[in-house]
């Protein structure tokens, strides 16, 4: 089985300072990793993804994310939050083939002025 | 390029009916799958449909269903309703099944409230 785990359901930063929201994974297979953005009665937004490529990848928006398979994991970045990144961001793992998308729970992203 | 699109947006229902959701997916994709998201539970994976086919299905009971046509667009159907099927219900397309390598395309979703 495999499963997704973001390990702050909140996190609030000041406009201008970095935002990190934390994600851990467990798969049996080579997974694909995910980051989606929900604004608020919007649908979901993909940032970035991560397919067995460059572990480092670069996202919309000035967001990027590492991939480490030694630790399980795929925290996602940007160096200067801004007040329209404030939204619900969402950790997701393929593990291939037709299995659907795993969905870690979300975390919340507040940006203060 | 229009995106996806569903039907409706917003739903009242009470418990014991029945209810049908659409999903319009982007020109050309012809994989369709549906999400249930909810406070508690998060986003769950219902169901993945290619080429009028039901390919893979997560864990929910026979009350949810679902259909895709020819022309690629999707219909879900919950039936008997329960307070606890109050949730937003996303529909998702992509060009083929495979979810690794083919970014899913989300639409607004379905907002059903449960009476």
């Amino acid at each position: 089985a495999q499963s997704v785990t973001q390990l702050d359901s909140h996190v609030s930063v000041s406009e201008g300072t970095p935002v990190l929201l934390r994600c851990n994974y467990s798969s049996s297979y080579s997974p694909s990793l995910f980051w989606y953005v929900q604004h608020p009665n919007k649908g979901l937004q993909l940032l970035l993804k991560y397919t067995s490529a460059a572990t480092l990848v670069k996202g919309i928006n000035g967001f990027e994310a590492e991939f480490k398979k030694s630790e399980t994991s795929f925290h996602l970045t940007k160096p200067s939050a801004h007040m329209s990144d404030a939204a619900e961001y969402f950790c997701v793992l393929s593990g291939g083939g037709a299995d659907g998308l795993t969905f870690g729970k979300g975390t919340h992203l507040i940006i203060q002025p | 390029k229009a995106g996806v699109t569903q039907t409706p947006r917003y739903l009242i229902k009470t418990r014991g009916q029945q209810v049908t959701l659409s999903c319009s997916p982007i020109s050309g994709h012809r994989s369709v799958s549906w999400y249930q998201q909810t406070p508690g539970q998060g986003l769950q994976f219902l169901f993945e449909y290619f080429s009028e086919t039901q390919r893979n299905k997560g864990n929910f009971p026979g009350r949810f269903s679902g259909r895709q046509f020819s022309n690629s667009r999707s219909e879900m159907n919950v039936s008997t309703l329960e307070l606890g099927d109050s949730a937003l219900y996303l529909c998702a397309s992509s060009l083929d099944l495979d979810t690794s390598y083919n970014e899913q395309f989300f639409g607004p979703g379905t907002r059903l409230t449960v009476l």
